[in-house]
């Protein structure tokens, strides 16, 4: 594998459910993010790590958990998620922890909230 | 209130002309400006950038020119070729604000043979 893979690529999970989306970037890098895309909405980041410290939680309610065992893996815990939270969610990861640098997303996985 | 936005939701052009994608920002403080390309199915990849420092940064067939006056930047694609069908999303950030990318919500090009 190469590049940023996630999985899974589509998730449909109750309201009332647990789940955890991965990430797993092969490119060496020091720091990884997650972004949410709704419907007809930019994209918004919604987490930062940098060498596995959390750096940037930008107002992100707490039913969405992030984890970042090491450089390569970011996961995204998800539990008693509300219909309005379906959208596309990518990770991304870049070299350093300077943000200005070029950031590699991975393919996303599609969540649907029922 | 979005602080980036890409106005033209979607662009038609003929293989061979130009594709021109714009972008507007509100934010004063934005000093560093990127486009992406997101093929359907796949993540969003890094095409081209200019800092605040600059008004135009080319690369290959891909040029982006900044007006900074304007709050206005744009990407121009010559020549389009089909293999360039596909959304962009501007995205700015401002060192004073932690850098973080905000996004505008994309143009979707589609480049006619």
């Amino acid at each position: 594998e190469t590049g940023v893979t996630q999985t899974p690529r589509h998730l449909v999970m109750g309201m009332t459910n647990k789940k955890s989306l991965k990430c797993e970037q092969h490119l060496g890098h020091n720091a990884m993010y997650w972004y949410k895309q709704s419907a007809k909405k930019p994209l918004e980041l919604m987490f930062v790590y940098n060498f596995k410290e959390q750096t940037e939680n930008n107002s992100v309610p707490s039913r969405f958990s992030p984890e970042c065992p090491n450089s390569s893996h970011l996961f995204l815990h998800l539990h008693t998620l509300q219909p309005e939270d379906s959208a596309l969610y990518l990770c991304a990861s870049s070299q350093g922890t300077y943000m200005r640098e070029t950031q590699y997303f991975g393919p996303g996985t599609r969540l649907l909230v029922l | 209130d979005q602080q980036v936005k890409q106005n033209s939701p979607s662009l038609s052009v003929q293989e061979g002309r130009i594709s021109i994608l714009n972008c507007d920002y509100t934010n004063s403080m934005f000093d560093y400006f990127l486009w992406y390309k997101k093929y359907p199915a796949e993540g969003p990849t890094f095409l081209i950038s200019i800092s605040s420092i600059k008004d135009k940064n080319e690369d290959g067939r891909f040029t982006v020119f900044l007006n900074k006056s304007a709050k206005h930047l744009s990407l121009h694609i010559v020549p389009s070729q089909p293999g360039d069908s596909a959304v962009y999303f501007c995205a700015a950030s401002a060192k004073a604000a932690g850098n973080k990318l905000t996004f505008g919500g994309g143009t979707r090009v589609l480049v006619k043979p």
